[in-house]
């Protein structure tokens, strides 16, 4: 079974202040794995997809990286535009389609 | 209208109603699902809808019931609820493997008294 954890639950940050969301999975045969970012009342929207171990993605303040246990998604100089839930997926080898388990996000709030 | 569109945005129901939730998507893509997100969890897949059959059935209670008519078109039809059924309840598309995740709808929050 497909196991996604993430950390910290939640994060404060001052404006400025670079930080690390963490997200660990267990998988057979990883398909991929999705960050997604939530704003409060709202669905997740799509940020990024990695594919294996090594591969790198950037928009704007944000980076996400790949090994083969763990997902890092970088925040440089955050603004608090950026605050919102940040959620972790993986789809694998086991699982029919395009099915994707999630982890249970990292509520980021960044101060100005 | 582009992207996923669920209604109603806020839904309050008895323990006793009938109701149902829909979901719209125009986006072309061949595979709707039906996820719930309480507080403190985890978003948790109830229902796949792939080329409008039904793929997974996770476990979800039969007072939940899916129906998918067509490929742009999604409802869960709810009855007999329990308090413990509030949630948000949130709809996504996806072109069956794309590697670009789904996209999501802005969710029905349901309250159930």
């Amino acid at each position: 079974e497909d196991q996604v954890t993430q950390s910290p639950e939640a994060l404060r940050l001052q404006e400025g202040e670079s930080s690390s969301l963490n997200c660990s999975y267990t998988v057979s045969g990883l398909r991929g794995l999705f960050w997604y970012r939530q704003d409060p009342g709202k669905g997740p929207e799509f940020l990024f997809t990695l594919y294996s171990a090594g591969e790198e993605k950037e928009k704007e303040r944000l980076k996400a990286t790949l090994t083969k246990k763990e997902s890092f998604l970088h925040i440089t100089a955050p603004k608090p535009e950026d605050s919102a839930t940040y959620l972790c997926a993986v789809s694998g080898a086991n699982n029919a389609g395009n099915m994707l388990t999630f982890g249970g996000g990292t509520r980021l709030m960044v101060k100005p | 209208e582009t992207g996923v569109t669920q209604t109603p945005r806020h839904l309050v129901m008895g323990m006793t109603n009938k109701k149902s939730l829909k979901c719209e998507q125009h986006l072309g893509h061949n595979a709707m699902y039906w996820y719930k997100q309480s507080a403190k969890k985890p978003l948790e897949l109830m229902f796949v809808y792939s080329l409008e059959e039904r793929v997974e059935n996770n476990s979800v209670p039969s007072r939940f019931s899916p129906e998918c008519p067509n490929s742009s078109h999604l409802f869960l039809h709810l009855h007999t609820l329990q308090p413990e059924d509030s949630a948000l309840y949130l709809c996504a598309s996806s072109q069956e493997w794309t590697g670009f995740g789904y996209t999501f709808g802005s969710g029905t929050r349901l309250t159930v008294v």
